[in-house]
């Protein structure tokens, strides 16, 4: 198993520009999340996915962010217009079920210049 | 307060010590207890799961919950310079969300 992908693993960017950035789950894991960390405020959750349907995106912190799961081998997290404050590493992480630990990806750096 | 308290560190030990990592807590319901070891650069890795109260032992490795004082360790035997990295503590909510700690900086000297 290649675990969890994310893709890109680094990404600068200019403030006001779209980025996008991509996850590949764990085949057979029901549960996907969306985390953002930063030396400050530590691993938030953003959102998290149950069977490709978004269950909690109350951490998603403006509407400048938005998630999708078309299936269950992918989701994206669009951050449109970026902001300088929106660097940070962003990870993503499949669960077999909420009571599981997460396998976390390796994380996309995302600088926002 | 924060739910899950966990002393960011650095801790600094020389190779070959016994290390202790602790977490605090405030809610008492929670069940389930996680480890985490983070490498920079690298997303968490899950390295204990326990749940209620007691030990449980992998290799090096311990964990040990006290509900009662809602309090966790996690304790690294012969500490070895490939054991430094960030360690989070993590505990599922009553919404299954996980609760993370801060997360301690281990630093294991050669």
């Amino acid at each position: 198993d290649a675990g969890v992908i994310q893709s890109p693993r680094h990404e600068v960017t200019e403030m006001g520009q779209e980025v996008t950035l991509r996850c590949k789950p764990i085949s057979g894991h029901d549960y996907l999340f969306w985390y953002r960390q930063t030396m400050m405020r530590g691993l938030e959750l953003l959102i998290y996915f149950n069977n490709n349907v978004p269950i909690d995106d109350s951490g998603m912190p403006e509407d400048r962010f938005s998630a999708k799961m078309p299936n269950a081998s992918f989701s994206t997290l669009k951050i449109q217009p970026s902001e300088p404050r929106d660097s940070a590493v962003y990870f993503c992480a499949s669960s077999r079920g909420v009571s599981y630990g997460y396998t976390f990806g390796s994380g996309t750096r995302l600088t926002v210049v | 307060q924060k739910e899950v308290e966990q002393d960011p560190g650095p801790l600094s030990v020389p190779e070959g010590a016994i290390v202790s990592l602790n977490c605090t807590y405030s809610n008492s319901a929670f069940q389930y207890f996680m480890w985490y070891r983070q490498y920079s650069r690298k997303g968490p890795e899950l390295l204990m799961y326990t749940y209620s109260s007691g030990n449980k032992e992998d290799g090096r490795f311990t964990a040990q919950v006290d509900k009662s004082s809602k309090y966790i360790s996690l304790f690294i035997r012969d500490s070895q310079p490939s054991d430094s990295a960030t360690y989070l503590c993590a505990m599922p909510d009553s919404n299954y969300q996980l609760i993370w700690g801060a997360g301690t900086k281990l630093i294991i000297k050669p």
